[in-house]
């Protein structure tokens, strides 16, 4: 069974904090992203990674980075939190191959809360 | 303007009823398209994917793409309350990214 974990399900954190969430998936799969959810706004891409230490930057990278030292670990980092990123945070992961290397695999999602 | 536009709902139908879902699009390079199902404080998860136009069945659910019409839709047949869920339509160049749509949230009343 495919799986996309991440660190936290539920994260508290102040405004200036440096924040990190942390998203690793068993599938040995080459890309890797993370989104934001919103009510109203969908899901929206902040970076994505086609292999390791490689990322690019998605529809709203402002106040983010990532990291991806090793294929199966994606990290999204906050570098100074601040209210306007309190949101879901969801992590997904998919095959560069054929088939279907189109679908994406969803984490749980991590519900961020910047006070 | 974006370039997917997806049905914005809500949508609330009672148990047993045919519901429809419904996205289209701009961009004519999408060659790959998907509708991901998101319970509650959940995670999206797979539940329909299809190549070419023409529908594609699997249980209750029916997936149609008119690539002529750049129009998808998903139908629900025999709609139960356990199909209460955001529905994201998904399509794709390539493998790699995605372009979601904003989503359907859909009640089924018992």
């Amino acid at each position: 069974d495919v799986k996309v974990t991440q660190s936290s399900r539920y994260l508290v954190k102040r405004t200036g904090e440096k924040v990190f969430l942390e998203c690793v998936q068993d599938m040995d799969h080459e890309n890797m992203f993370w989104y934001r959810q919103d009510p109203g706004l969908g899901l929206r891409l902040i970076y994505f990674s086609y292999d390791v230490k490689m990322k690019e930057k998605g529809d709203i990278p402002e106040g983010y980075s990532v990291s991806r030292e090793k294929k199966e670990r994606f990290s999204l980092i906050l570098e100074s939190a601040s209210t306007n990123q309190t949101s879901m945070y969801l992590c997904a992961s998919s095959s560069s191959g054929g088939g279907r290397g189109e679908t994406q695999y969803f984490g749980p999602g991590t519900r961020l809360l910047v006070l | 303007q974006k370039e997917v536009e997806q049905d914005p709902g809500p949508l609330s139908v009672p148990e047993g009823a045919i519901v429809s879902l419904n996205c289209t699009y701009s961009n004519s390079a999408f060659q790959y398209f998907m509708w991901y199902r998101q319970y509650s404080r959940k995670g999206p998860e797979l539940l329909m994917y299809t190549y070419s136009s023409g529908n594609k069945e699997d249980g209750r659910f029916t997936a149609q793409v008119d690539k002529s019409s750049k129009y998808i839709s998903l139908f629900i047949r025999d709609s139960q309350p356990s199909d209460s869920a955001t529905y994201l339509c998904a399509m794709n160049r390539r493998a790699g990214k995605s372009t979601f749509g904003d989503g359907t949230t859909l009640t089924v009343k018992p």
